[in-house]
């Protein structure tokens, strides 16, 4: 069956300093990878999305950047976190166009 | 492309009562339509979906929801609601196509349930 793993859980940065979330997918090959933020109160902004290796969309401008540099890893990055980064961050894989799974979520907070 | 609509960003019904939670979608393609629920601090679960047959979708923890064409809808109900259906719930829109980007989350609707 297929997982997906999000990793930290929660994590506490000051602004200026860099980030790094990490998602990866087992038990599939060859899925879309997607990055989503969730400000507080408000819904998913989809942030990345990505459909094969190297091959990353950008949905919005912002201070953050995507890769994948393996089929199943999805890596959320920033050089220089803004206070406006905090949020709720969620990585999630597509099947078949017919259901998205999600990984549990990173809470971002820059103090 | 395709767009969702939730109507209420927050819903609040009594225990026991009727749950509804109303969701428009646009598509320009036959669409997959999708319920999710959040939990504090959680990521989303997929509640039910809809991709073809039957128009009544029955899913987890006594949810269904009604794919009306005509009428856009795909609208999530519970006849008696608990207190453990209090969470955030997203509609979302798939297209039948494999582009990256085509999935399509509404606003949410938090819903609370009173005692």
């Amino acid at each position: 069956s297929q997982t997906i793993h999000q990793w930290p859980a929660t994590l506490v940065q000051p602004v200026g300093s860099p980030l790094s979330l990490e998602c990866t997918v087992e038990g599939t090959s060859n899925p879309n990878l997607y990055w989503y933020r969730q400000a507080a109160g408000r819904g998913l902004q989809l942030l990345f999305y990505s459909i094969g290796i190297d091959q990353i969309s950008s949905e919005v401008p912002q201070n953050l950047s995507a890769s994948r540099p393996q089929d199943r890893q999805f890596i959320l990055s920033s050089k220089k976190l803004l206070l406006s980064d905090s949020g709720f961050y969620l990585c999630a894989y597509l099947k078949q166009n017919t259901e998205a799974f999600f990984g549990q979520g990173t809470r971002l907070t820059v103090v | 492309a395709q767009s969702v609509t939730q109507l209420g960003s927050h819903v609040s019904v009594s225990e026991g009562a009727l749950v509804l939670l109303r969701c428009n979608y646009s598509s320009s393609v036959p669409p997959y339509l999708f319920w999710y629920v959040q939990y504090p601090n959680q990521g989303l679960q997929l509640l039910l979906k809809y991709t073809t047959g039957a128009t009544l979708v029955k899913g987890i923890n006594g949810f269904e929801a009604e794919f009306k064409k005509s009428e856009t809808s795909f609208h999530l109900t519970k006849p008696s609601a608990h207190m453990s259906d209090a969470a955030e719930y997203f509609c979302a829109v798939s297209g039948r196509r494999n582009y990256g980007q085509n999935f399509v989350f509404g606003p949410g609707t938090r819903l609370s349930v009173l005692p």
